[in-house]
């Protein structure tokens, strides 16, 4: 079963705009956390922003910052003030609890973002 | 910074050939993972690592082997390439630590190995 559901393939946002990016998640732990990637048309996939399941306030790095919903199991990206290189794919991930010796994620479908001058 | 190289970024294959896909990373890390990416799913486990000699089935192992003999360098081979393994290849690498306030334990990616196999 899906455990990361991204319902929008792709979406357009005005510059200078903020725009959301939705995620839901099933999981059964209580310990866990979310991750979001970007991957520009490089190709390399860069590392956005994390939430841990405890941690009590929203995460925010610069203009990413993430809407934790923990009883909805939903992780929004917000992007503000949208800039042209902001165009990309854009992927939420979860690591379930932490196992001896690793962590590994899975990933959802992924949203593109085309942010339009 | 981390760095995750892999060893091509566009291979071509024929059906049948043996295919190995190395991947190395510079910063010690214990954990590292072999995914592969299709449009519309994301990306997609194949194998993992935890550390020298050790290895984990992913989501979707079949038709793939790993081998990780050296810390720093993990290969993810196709013993018998398949039209169906034309894909984004990507490498990643992670720090590991049970203490998540002090880290995330981020993954790390390479920039990626699109490979077709005709």
């Amino acid at each position: 079963a899906q455990k990361i559901t991204q319902t929008q393939p792709g979406m357009f946002v005005q510059e200078k705009e903020a725009v959301t990016l939705d995620c839901t998640y099933d999981t059964s732990d209580q310990s866990y956390g979310l991750f979001w990637y970007k991957q520009p048309s490089s190709g390399e996939m860069i590392f956005l922003i994390y939430q841990g399941s405890y941690d009590e306030q929203n995460a925010t790095e610069g203009r990413y910052s993430l809407n934790f919903q923990k009883a909805r199991k939903s992780a929004n990206l917000v992007i503000s003030a949208s800039q042209l290189g902001d165009s990309a794919m854009y992927f939420c991930a979860m690591r379930e609890a932490i196992k001896a010796a690793g962590n590994k994620l899975t990933f959802g479908g992924g949203t593109r973002v085309l942010v339009k001058p | 910074d981390v760095k995750v190289t892999q060893s091509s970024r566009y291979l071509v294959k024929r059906t049948g050939e043996k295919v190995f896909l190395e991947c190395v990373q510079d910063m010690d890390h214990e954990n590292m993972f072999w995914y592969r990416q299709d449009p519309g799913l994301g990306l997609r486990l194949i194998y993992f690592s935890y550390d020298v000699k050790m290895k984990e089935k992913g989501d979707i192992p079949e038709g793939y082997s790993v081998s990780r003999e050296k810390k720093e360098r993990f290969s993810l081979i196709l013993e018998s390439a398949s039209t169906n393994q034309t894909s984004m290849y990507l490498c990643a690498s992670s720090f590991f630590s049970p203490f998540t306030r002090t880290t995330y334990n981020e993954q790390f990616f390479g920039p990626g190995t699109r490979l077709t196999v005709l």
